[in-house]
C-alpha cells in the first residue's frame, strides 16, 4: 500500500515568489493535515481537515497561507508570497479519523532565499 | 512554559546500554500520549502509545505519571539502528497532537 505522497520533495525559490505543495494522502484516510518543521523542532500544526472541511486552521498564516481539499483526498498548500522565515520542512499527514495513527509524507523541504 | 518539553540532548550512548528520556506536559487535560520515532531528514514515525498502565514493545517501554506530568520512555540493549530523534507527543483533548522538540539519541559501537 502506498504511503502519504508528497511532491516536490525539495524547493528553492526567492523571497515574494509564490510556492505550493502538494499531498495525496493514504487511501481511504479521510484526516489530512499540514505541519510545519523547522531544525531542530517538532513539527507543529497548519491545518487539520476532515474531509474536504478545514475543521483546525488557527495556526495557519492567514495572510500569505492557504490551502485546499477540494474533493476531500488530495490537498495543496500554497505560500504566497513566501517570506525568508518560511524556509522549513512541510509535513503533510494523514489518518482513518482524527484519533487514529497519523502517517506522515516524507516532506517538502523550502528554501527561501 | 511550552506545552511539552523534551531534553534536546544528544544522547551519546555504548550499544548496550540503556537509556531513559523524559518529558513533560503542561496541560492536565491532555488525553492521549506517544512516543514518534524520526531519523535524520526523514518523516516521523509512530514508536508507541502511551498507557496510562505503562506499556512495553520489546526493548521499549514507555510510561505515564499523570500526577507529574510527565511521560518516559527506556530503551535497553540499545542498537546502532537506535540513532535517531524520539518526538513526544501529546494529544490535547482538541484531538490536536503537540510535538516536543525531540531528543536526539545516537548510539556508539
Amino acid at each position: 500500500e502506498a504511503g502519504v505522497v508528497q511532491s516536490p520533495r525539495y524547493k528553492i525559490i526567492e523571497k515574494k515568489q509564490p510556492v505550493a505543495f502538494w499531498c495525496n494522502p493514504i487511501s481511504g484516510h479521510n484526516t489530512l493535515y499540514w505541519y510545519l518543521q523547522n531544525l531542530g523542532q517538532g513539527p507543529e500544526l497548519l491545518i487539520r481537515y476532515e474531509n474536504e472541511e478545514a475543521v483546525d486552521d488557527s495556526q495557519l498564516p492567514k495572510d500569505r497561507f492557504s490551502a485546499e481539499r477540494l474533493k476531500g483526498v488530495d490537498s495543496t498548500l500554497k505560500i504566497q508570497p513566501a517570506e525568508l522565515g518560511d524556509s522549513a520542512v512541510y509535513l503533510c499527514a494523514s489518518s482513518l479519523a482524527r484519533e487514529n495513527e497519523q502517517f506522515f509524507g516524507p516532506g517538502t523541504r523550502l528554501t527561501v532565499l | 512554559r511550552k506545552e511539552v518539553e523534551q531534553d534536546p540532548g544528544p544522547f551519546n550512548v555504548p550499544e548496550g546500554a540503556t537509556v531513559a528520556f523524559n518529558c513533560t506536559y503542561s496541560n492536565s487535560a491532555s488525553q492521549s500520549f506517544f512516543w514518534y520515532r524520526q531519523d535524520c531528514r526523514k518523516e516521523p514515525k509512530l514508536l508507541m502509545s502511551v498507557y496510562s498502565s505503562g506499556n512495553e514493545d520489546g526493548r521499549f517501554t514507555a510510561q505515564l505519571n499523570r500526577a507529574s506530568q510527565y511521560i518516559s520512555l527506556l530503551i535497553r540493549d540499545s542498537k546502532l539502528s537506535d540513532s535517531a530523534t524520539y518526538l513526544c507527543v501529546v494529544n490535547l483533548n482538541t484531538d490536536k497532537l503537540i510535538f516536543g522538540t525531540g531528543t536526539r539519541l545516537q548510539v556508539f559501537p
